[in-house]
């Protein structure tokens, strides 16, 4: 187990809907990362945010925006879907922002878009 | 544009051996890290180990070691004495500038 959280586990919803996907970090952890692993994409950088703050992005579209609340969890939100988006969605985290040395994910959202 | 490189897809090993899993990059940077990571067929993602650019001894974790060579720009993943349970996909990932870049992956198979 490493700590971090993900919920729900298994997301599955229709072509133009709007999900959450949440996350919580290790305990002291203050950056948040999401991924998208797809079979034809691979692992995808999507977003960081390090203590509330957005601190990088990666190939995220413009249908998904995220962000992380005072307490440190994050809320990953995708709209307007799409069959495509059906994929692994990860949270990782880590202690510090800028020199990263370890990161530890969640298990994982699986969103299946029908 | 393409960071990473994962050249072998499988890979096989036999059980007790050790097995080289090959990541090249391409940077110009002088400062970035470099990670491996683990995923069985659950499919849960496991942080293996970390190398960062100025580090001027490859890295090594229990069984795992990181074969790191900055003029090549390669940063291979050596496993010894291989089990069982190291059966599945292993990612290597580049890190600068707060962004990921993952490689393909490479699916180890290790035969009893």
């Amino acid at each position: 187990d490493s700590g971090v959280t993900q919920t729900p586990k298994h997301l599955i919803t229709a072509t133009g809907q709007r999900v959450t996907l949440r996350c919580s970090p290790r305990s002291g952890d203050l950056s948040v990362y999401w991924y998208q692993q797809s079979l034809d994409q691979g692992l995808q950088f999507l977003i960081q945010y390090y203590n509330g703050e957005e601190r990088a992005k990666g190939n995220i579209l413009e249908r998904f925006s995220a962000q992380q609340f005072p307490d440190l969890h994050s809320e990953l939100n995708l709209s307007s879907l799409e069959l495509g988006d059906s994929a692994l969605y990860f949270c990782a985290s880590s202690v510090a922002g800028g020199v990263v040395n370890e990161q530890f994910f969640g298990p994982g959202t699986r969103l299946t878009v029908l | 544009a393409q960071k990473i490189t994962q050249t072998q897809p499988g890979m096989f090993v036999q059980e007790k051996e050790a097995v080289t899993l090959d990541c090249t990059y391409d940077t110009s940077d002088p400062s970035y890290g470099l990670f491996w990571y683990k995923q069985p067929s659950s499919g849960e993602m496991i942080f293996l180990i970390y190398q960062g650019s100025y580090d001027q001894q490859n890295a090594t974790e229990g069984r795992y070691s990181l074969n790191f060579q900055k003029a090549r720009k390669s940063a291979n993943l050596v496993i010894s004495a291989s089990q069982l349970g190291d059966s599945a996909m292993y990612f290597c990932a580049y890190y600068n500038f707060n962004k990921f870049y993952f490689g393909s992956g490479t699916k180890l198979n290790v035969k009893p």
